[in-house]
C-alpha cells in the first residue's frame, strides 16, 4: 500500500490566497520530497527536505517536516493560477532501494 | 541541459502484444527509474537501474523488464499486454539515490 496519503484530496482557493497541503507516511525515511504534476505530465520536483530539517523554504513554498508524526506539510503563498495541479509527496522509507512511495497526492485548483 | 526524454508519448497496443518505451536520462545521471501511473492506483514504483544493472523492482509481474544501455538509457518492455496495463509511465533520472528526481513527460499506454 502507499504509505503516503495526503489530506485534502482536494483544494480549492482564489488567486492570492495561500494553500496547505498535508502528507502522512508510516515508516522511517532519509527524507521526503514534494513534486508537482500538471494534467497527467511528468512530475516536476519541488522540494526536498531531509529527516533532519524541520522546515524549508523554496520561493513562495515552505515544507515542514514532523518525523514524530510522521507528517509533512506544503504550503504555497500567494497562489495563482498556475499553480494549479496535483500535488505528491514522496518519501524513501530506509535504506537504498531506490524506490519513492507516492502518495495519493492533492489536486490544487487556483481560481483567478 | 536538455531533461529526461520519453518515447514515444503515446502508445495504442492490442492486448497480447508487446510495448516497449524508452527513456533518456540527464546527462551524467546514472540512475533510472520507472513508475506506472494507473488510474485509481496513483504512482507505483516499477524498476531501478543504475550503472546498468536492475537495482530493484516493484511487485510488477515478470512481464515488465527493461534494461539500461552503457550510455545509461534504458527500455521498458511489457509483454502480453492486459487491459489494466493502460497507464501512464514515467521514467526519471537522478545522479544519486538521496536526491530529487528529475522526471519524463511520460509514455501513456492505451491497450485496446
Amino acid at each position: 500500500s502507499q504509505q503516503g496519503e495526503e489530506d485534502p484530496q482536494a483544494l480549492s482557493i482564489q488567486e492570492g490566497e495561500n494553500a496547505t497541503m498535508n502528507c502522512s507516511y508510516k515508516t522511517s525515511i532519509n527524507n521526503l520530497q514534494w513534486y508537482r504534476q500538471n494534467s497527467g505530465r511528468g512530475l516536476v520536483h519541488l522540494i526536498l527536505i531531509r529527516s533532519n530539517e524541520r522546515e524549508k523554504h523554496s520561493g513562495r513554498l515552505r515544507v515542514t517536516l514532523d518525523t514524530s508524526k510522521k507528517s509533512s506539510s506544503l504550503l504555497i503563498t500567494a497562489s495563482r493560477a498556475a499553480d494549479t495541479a496535483s500535488y505528491f509527496c514522496a518519501t524513501d522509507g530506509s535504506g537504498n532501494t531506490g524506490k519513492l512511495i507516492f502518495g495519493q497526492g492533492t489536486t490544487l485548483q487556483v481560481k483567478p | 541541459e536538455a531533461g529526461v526524454t520519453q518515447s514515444p508519448t503515446h502508445l495504442i497496443k492490442t492486448r497480447g502484444q508487446q510495448a516497449t518505451l524508452r527513456c533518456s536520462p540527464i546527462s551524467g545521471h546514472t540512475s533510472v527509474y520507472w513508475y506506472q501511473q494507473a488510474l485509481g492506483l496513483g504512482l507505483q514504483f516499477l524498476l531501478w537501474y543504475d550503472e546498468g544493472e536492475e537495482r530493484n523492482r516493484g511487485n510488477f509481474p515478470p512481464r515488465f523488464s527493461g534494461r539500461q544501455f552503457p550510455n545509461y538509457s534504458s527500455e521498458l518492455n511489457v509483454n502480453a499486454l492486459e487491459l489494466e496495463d493502460s497507464a501512464l509511465y514515467l521514467c526519471a533520472s537522478s545522479f544519486i539515490w538521496g536526491a530529487g528526481y528529475t522526471f519524463g513527460s511520460g509514455t501513456r499506454l492505451t491497450v485496446v
